[in-house]
């Protein structure tokens, strides 16, 4: 079946710093890729939507230039959180689609000290 | 706009004690019904698609169904692996496989040993 993997799993940053997660469909090629975070015993809250080879497109609240997309090929997509502050820290899952079906990745735990 | 209302929000099931999720939906024409579930600290794991309104899938002790309103995931003598959030998302027609999931808010299921 359709894999998607994402890295680093977990990751502790000090504040100011920039974190970047990995996101890869393993398997098959993603044309979008979705960008998700989620506090503890919350839903998923759609952060972006990202296509291969153009601008990610944002929602609204999202600040772009502090959580920054790179969608440079069908299988990998980046999400750069920069200039880290506590309140950044959250659960950052990726979903990659395929025809109409997405498939997420395992999720990446950003703790900002 | 799309809507998606899961139900309960949380159920807490024996062992063995068979029930049934609901998800509810309004789409102005739909293209996909998804279900995943979702374990604490991970990302949402893809369970069923269905398309058409008497389309049924099954996968173990799960089996999901779908009406022209609603779709229910029955699950069939629960066992304490199956404790986790249940979640249902929908694609409408007029979405690709570029637009994201519009999705509930979940159902949190503990099964009881």
């Amino acid at each position: 079946g359709a894999v998607v993997s994402q890295h680093p799993s977990w990751v502790i940053c000090k504040s100011g710093t920039s974190v970047k997660i990995e996101c890869r469909s393993l398997d098959f090629q993603a044309t979008t890729m979705f960008w998700y975070r989620q506090f503890p015993k919350q839903s998923l809250m759609l952060m972006a939507t990202s296509n291969e080879g153009s601008k990610a497109t944002y929602e609204q609240g999202v600040e772009k230039d502090k959580f920054l997309i790179n969608h440079a090929s069908l299988t990998l997509s980046t999400l750069t959180v920069t200039s880290a502050h506590p309140e950044d820290s959250s659960f950052y899952i990726c979903s990659a689609s395929t025809d109409y079906e997405q498939y997420f990745g395992p999720g990446t735990r950003l703790t900002v000290t | 706009e799309d809507q998606v209302t899961q139900s309960p929000e949380a159920l807490r099931l024996q062992e063995g004690e068979s029930s049934s999720l609901n998800c509810s939906y309004t789409v102005s024409g739909l293209r996909g019904l998804f279900w995943y579930r979702q374990d604490p600290g991970k990302g949402p794991e893809f369970l069923f698609t269905l398309y058409s309104a008497g389309e049924e899938k099954e996968k173990e002790r799960l089996k999901a169904t779908l009406t022209k309103k609603e779709s229910f995931l029955h699950i069939t003598a629960p066992k304490p692996e199956d404790s986790a959030t249940y979640l249902c998302a929908v694609l409408s027609l007029g979405d690709s496989g570029n637009t994201p999931l519009v999705f509930g808010k979940g159902t949190r299921l503990s099964v009881i040993a």
